[in-house]
């Protein structure tokens, strides 16, 4: 079975633009979760979905920063426009819901540079 | 708010050394408590995990006791591989409203293992 999935793996852009990142969870995992480690911090908590439905964005930093789950499987989030604090790796982490639900799967991240 | 607090790293060891990496964490409740390993360019990995007081998560020879007393998780292994050479992080786990779970981790320690 396919794990968490990521795309781009890196992405290099100016301060300004925009990019968009992608997610494909495990098959049938409801939850997805986005989540961010900066400069060597801590890895911080952005967002959760179950199916497409956004259930707690509190960890977004600002509007900057959009979410989106369309019919329930893969997910976006995009950058608009990218900052320099934005830098980082961006993790995906998926999970079933239910009782496993505590146990997340987490894909490779994408490692965004603003320039 | 909850937090997870763990040595700095990057910690040095012989191969067959003892491995401690400390992890403390400040929570209201009994959350469940977990490691995970991101191995050279790898995604974050599930080592193991414990749900309540005085378990004892373990796996790949590496063990964590859940100390509610002392409100740690120490990861420790008797004998550790360069293959372990890695960077590990402490987690806890919250129940999200509306369902899910999201985890707060601490800062990453990396782990060296020389020859």
């Amino acid at each position: 079975e396919a794990g968490v999935t990521q795309f781009p793996s890196h992405s290099v852009i100016e301060k300004g633009q925009t990019v968009t990142l992608r997610c494909d969870p495990i098959s049938g995992h409801d939850n997805l979760y986005w989540y961010r480690r900066v400069m060597g911090k801590e890895i911080k908590f952005l967002l959760h979905f179950v199916k497409e439905s956004k259930q707690d964005e509190s960890g977004m930093p600002n509007n900057r920063f959009l979410a989106e789950r369309t019919g329930g499987t893969y997910s976006t989030l995009k950058v608009q426009p990218a900052e320099l604090e934005d830098s980082g790796v961006y993790f995906c982490a998926s999970s079933q819901v239910g009782v496993s639900q505590e146990t997340q799967y987490f894909g490779p991240g994408t490692r965004l540079l603003v320039l | 708010g909850n937090s997870v607090t763990q040595m700095e790293g990057p910690v040095t060891l012989s191969e067959e050394a003892f491995l401690t990496i400390n992890c403390t964490y400040t929570a209201t409740g009994y959350p469940s408590l977990f490691w995970y390993v991101q191995y050279p360019g790898e995604g974050l990995q599930l080592l193991l995990k414990a749900t309540k007081a005085d378990d004892k998560g373990s796996n790949k020879g590496f063990e964590a006791t859940y100390r509610k007393e002392t409100t740690s998780f120490h990861l420790e292994k008797g004998s550790v591989q360069v293959s372990d050479s890695a960077v590990y992080f402490c987690a806890l786990s919250d129940t999200l409203t509306g369902g899910g779970n999201k985890l707060t981790f601490g800062t990453g320690t990396q782990l060296k293992v020389e020859l």
